[in-house]
């Protein structure tokens, strides 16, 4: 089973910063099977990346996922009020799925 | 538009089994572009994957939780369905019925969604 650690556990930053998110995965995927979800309280959580890289419908340009092998990256170039949330990195090249702990981008 | 609805009991006893519902409108379960899953959430936790299936019934299970779970797929109904046995209050959660897009590659990520059903074990 591949282990994704997200890393910080939480981000405090202010509205108009940069905010860049970290995941690791225990082993090398295959190619790069990885997505990137935003929950926020009481709610589903929602696509934003898949395959590293790509933007899901409707996602603004302001979000962007990079990375390829162990290593991947979410970058909110400035933070909206609304991005304020937990983000969880996701494989999906490797039986069993697994999820990152997740990231936590609070206001400072 | 595409909506999944989890349904199913709120409350569960220890030992019991779990049972839930996922209904999809807006879109056919029949189509064989996708799969259709669950994750699971325990309280101020993270997620966890519980498994897949197609809409042909082919489906794959976390070995994590394989011995417990069943999947199951009602395409006449537009359905599909979670049954976890033996429940401890290690499984109360929140339960997501998801479903899966297919990439360029042929590899399956999670596009969708539902909104989610608080199931709790407890006497």
């Amino acid at each position: 089973e591949i282990v994704l650690t997200q890393s910080p556990g939480t981000l405090s930053l202010s509205p108009g910063e940069r905010a860049t998110l970290s995941c690791r995965a225990s082993l090398g995927l295959s190619s790069t099977y990885l997505a990137w979800y935003q929950q926020k309280p009481g709610q589903a959580p929602r696509l934003l990346i898949y395959s590293a890289s790509s933007r899901a419908t409707g996602i603004p340009d302001r979000f962007s996922g990079s990375g390829s092998g162990t290593d991947f990256t979410l970058t909110i170039s400035r933070l909206e009020p609304e991005d304020f949330a937990v983000y969880y990195c996701q494989q999906y090249g490797s039986s069993p799925l697994t999820f990152g702990g997740g990231t936590k981008v609070e206001i400072k | 538009q595409l909506q999944l609805q989890e349904s199913g009991p709120g409350l569960v006893r220890p030992s019991e089994t779990l049972s839930l519902t996922c209904t999809v409108s807006g879109g056919s379960i029949s189509s064989g572009d996708y799969f259709w899953g669950w994750v699971r959430q325990p309280p101020g936790k993270g997620l966890e994957w519980i498994g897949s299936i197609y809409y042909s019934g082919s489906s794959y299970i976390n070995p994590s939780l394989k011995s417990r779970v069943t999947i199951s797929i009602d395409t006449s109904k537009n359905q599909f369905s979670l049954k976890l046995s033996s429940v401890t209050a290690a499984d109360t959660a929140v339960y997501y019925c998801v479903r899966r897009d297919r990439e360029s590659s042929g590899y399956y990520y999670v596009d969708f969604w539902g909104r989610g059903t608080l199931v709790t074990v407890s006497s």
